[in-house]
């Protein structure tokens, strides 16, 4: 019965570079959050997605960001021409409906 | 505009002992309520709930309080343990179809002692 797994746990990108972030939700959840924990701040919702909807994402930045959940597969979270100022910890969580949320590992992102 | 706020940035408590972990929120909106644990380099854990329509909650050696009026909620654990040494964060939700989208707060990190 495993959880959610979130992959890479670390990744390193040189700036201008993309970043993508996988996330597999666990078993029979279909609604998938993203959040991202900045140096020393707390978590930040990010995106809800349902399999091929983007539900809310009124935390997503308005450029480079991009969220996807499709009908096969992981979630990925898409940052394009990384900057310093992503660099941060991303934690993808699942939930059922009306349940509480359950979260992964986080992805280490490093922007050098 | 911070819309929930934990107050105490630490909390250091003698094992056996209650601790008591507070959170205030501003927005009238939120109607479900989760306390996290969280490790370093570890995803949050889910801990325990509070729905608005009740005032307490007991898991174990966890009970949360909800004060409505007061807009204040508040975590106890009874006994600490030295297990319990984490990072602990308030996020409510205001739920609709579903509890995952959350206001996190700064956090309170708890630390018992042996």
């Amino acid at each position: 019965n495993a959880g959610v797994m979130q992959n890479p746990r670390h990744l390193v990108r040189r700036r201008g570079q993309e970043a993508r972030l996988r996330c597999s939700p666990m078993k029979g959840h279909s609604h998938v959050y993203w959040y991202r924990q900045l140096p020393e701040e707390g978590l930040k919702f990010m995106v809800y997605l349902q399999k091929e909807n983007i539900i809310d994402e009124s935390g997503m930045p308005k450029e480079r960001f991009s969220a996807e959940f499709p009908k096969e597969g992981p979630s990925i979270l898409r940052i394009q021409q990384v900057v310093r100022g992503d660099s941060a910890a991303y934690f993808c969580a699942s939930s059922q409906l009306r349940f509480e949320a359950f979260f992964g590992q986080g992805t280490r992102l490093t922007v050098v | 505009d911070q819309q929930v706020k934990q107050n105490s940035p630490s909390l250091s408590v003698q094992e056996g002992r209650i601790s008591i972990l507070n959170c205030d929120y501003t927005n009238s909106m939120f109607d479900y309520f989760l306390w996290y644990k969280k490790y370093p380099a570890e995803g949050p854990t889910f801990l325990i709930s509070i729905s608005s329509i009740k005032d307490k909650n007991e898991d174990g050696r966890f009970t949360v309080f909800l004060n409505k009026s007061a807009k204040h909620l508040s975590l106890h654990i009874v006994p600490s343990q030295p297990g319990d040494s984490a990072v602990y964060f308030c996020a409510p939700a205001s739920g609709g179809t579903s509890y995952g989208k959350l206001t996190f707060g700064q956090g309170t990190i708890l630390t018992v002692h042996p």
